[in-house]
């Protein structure tokens, strides 16, 4: 059962616009939450986190919200460039009780120039 | 500094044959992971290491084992491989569980036939 979820596999978007990427998940157990970036024949790379103290978190052109009650958190890319066109994978750990990180089945982002 | 390094990059099996995959990193971490990333389903993890000496099952353990070495190192074994294992197969490592982003290698592309 998947506690990580991505419902949108795909997402296009013009260069120089927002890039909105969503992420649900269902165990009221996660406090800490990540974004990896990933781009064809590499490995994820870690891109951005936030705990659940907080709501936002905020680096350079990329943010992520997090809604504990609506078990919702979403990342901003802005202004989207071509070089962001990748596969972005959320992931949730309940550092409490948990060892270990869910990861989303992941959103492939195209920035179009 | 190579980071997370894993061998072989490419891997072609016949059902029933055994093989061993290599990761090593450099940056001094305590944990160490074993993911394989399938489509439609995100990474999922198979088998994690706290810390040198110590191993635990993760959600998909199943068909594998894994020896930690030393700090640097961990492997995964396939006994007998079965055409379900056909997969990408991603190791990571972090400073500590749960709380730490986790630096991916670059991925071994596994075919079972």
């Amino acid at each position: 059962d998947q506690q990580v979820k991505q419902n949108s596999p795909s997402l296009s978007v013009q260069e120089g616009r927002i890039s909105i990427l969503n992420c649900d998940y269902t165990n009221s157990m996660f406090d800490y939450f990540l974004w990896y970036k990933k781009y064809p024949a590499e490995g994820p790379t870690f891109l951005i986190s936030i705990s659940s103290i907080k709501d936002k978190n905020e680096d350079g052109r990329f943010t992520v919200f997090l809604n504990k009650s609506a078990k919702h958190l979403s990342l901003h890319i802005v202004p989207s460039q071509p070089g962001d066109s990748a596969v972005y994978f959320c992931a949730a750990s309940a550092k409490r009780t948990g060892n270990q990180f869910y990861f989303g089945t992941g959103t492939s982002l195209t920035v179009i120039p | 500094n190579a980071g997370v390094t894993q061998t072989p990059k490419f891997q072609v099996l016949k059902t029933g044959q055994s093989m061993t995959l290599q990761c090593a990193q450099d940056m001094n971490h305590n944990s160490m992971y074993w993911y394989r990333q399938d489509p439609g389903m995100g990474l999922r993890l198979i088998y994690y290491s706290a810390s040198e000496g110590t191993t635990d099952k993760g959600e998909v353990p199943n068909g594998y084992n894994v020896s930690r070495l030393n700090k640097r190192e961990f492997s995964l074994r396939l006994e007998s491989a079965a055409p379900s294992q056909t997969s990408v197969y991603f190791c990571a490592s972090s400073e500590g569980l749960a709380l730490y982003e986790q630096y991916f290698g670059p991925g071994t592309r596994l075919t079972v036939t």
